[in-house]
């Protein structure tokens, strides 16, 4: 098993471009969740799908929109890109008949000049 | 709004030496408890999780729970460098479709040869 795979690794866009993050996990998990990681302020919730064709807004969902394309795959798309989403994405997964882990895939650094 | 707070450190202990990280939380509904790895440049790596009040050991790591003070803990026994990375303490909690994480800032742990 791959587990959870992102694409691109490292992507840069000028501020307005647009572009999508994909994600995909081998697991056969339910849920799956798109996070930002900035220095010093932790792991942040964007949006997160408890199933297939459900999708929820978290704790930072401005200027992102996500889409479940099937049980195995999430992505991200920023429309109009802007320097304050300059970060790390990271997205997980997370097992239907756990404790709640989850599993985080490699990350997409992204800067936006 | 819940809060998982942890000292951001750094934290250095010198190799063999016992590490001690700690957490607090403010949901009394969170169940499971969490405490990931991460190196720098990498995403988190999940280590260890606790749901039950008490000690659970796997290794060299134990974490420990305190409903009542709503209180997790990590020990790492015989550091090593190896052990130096960014530690992630997160709480599970229904809000919304899903469970969801809520992630502490994270404790940076150094382990000096």
């Amino acid at each position: 098993n791959a587990g959870v795979t992102q694409t691109p690794k490292f992507q840069v866009l000028k501020t307005g471009q647009s572009m999508t993050l994909q994600c995909a996990q081998d697991m056969n998990h339910n849920s799956m969740y798109w996070y930002r990681q900035d220095p010093g302020m932790g792991l942040r919730l964007i949006y997160y799908s408890a199933s297939e064709g459900t999708t929820d807004k978290g704790e930072v969902p401005n200027g992102y929109n996500v889409s479940r394309l099937n049980k195995r795959e999430f992505s991200l798309r920023l429309e109009s890109a802007a320097p304050s989403q300059t970060s790390v994405y990271f997205c997980a997964s997370s097992p239907p008949d756990g404790w709640d882990e989850q599993f985080f895939g490699p990350g997409t650094r992204l800067t936006v000049l | 709004q819940k809060e998982v707070e942890q000292n951001s450190g750094p934290l250095s202990v010198p190799e063999g030496a016992i590490a001690s990280l700690n957490c607090t939380y403010s949901d009394r509904g969170s169940q499971s408890f969490f405490w990931y790895r991460q190196y720098s440049g990498k995403s988190p790596e999940l280590i260890m999780f606790i749901y039950s009040n008490g000690d659970k050991e796997d290794g060299r790591f134990t974490a420990q729970l305190n409903k009542a003070s709503q209180y997790v803990s990590l020990l790492i026994r015989d550091s090593q460098p190896s052990d130096s990375a960014t530690y992630l303490c997160a709480a599970s909690g229904a809000s919304g479709s899903a469970r969801q994480l809520t992630f502490g800032s994270g404790t940076q742990l150094t382990v000096l040869p």
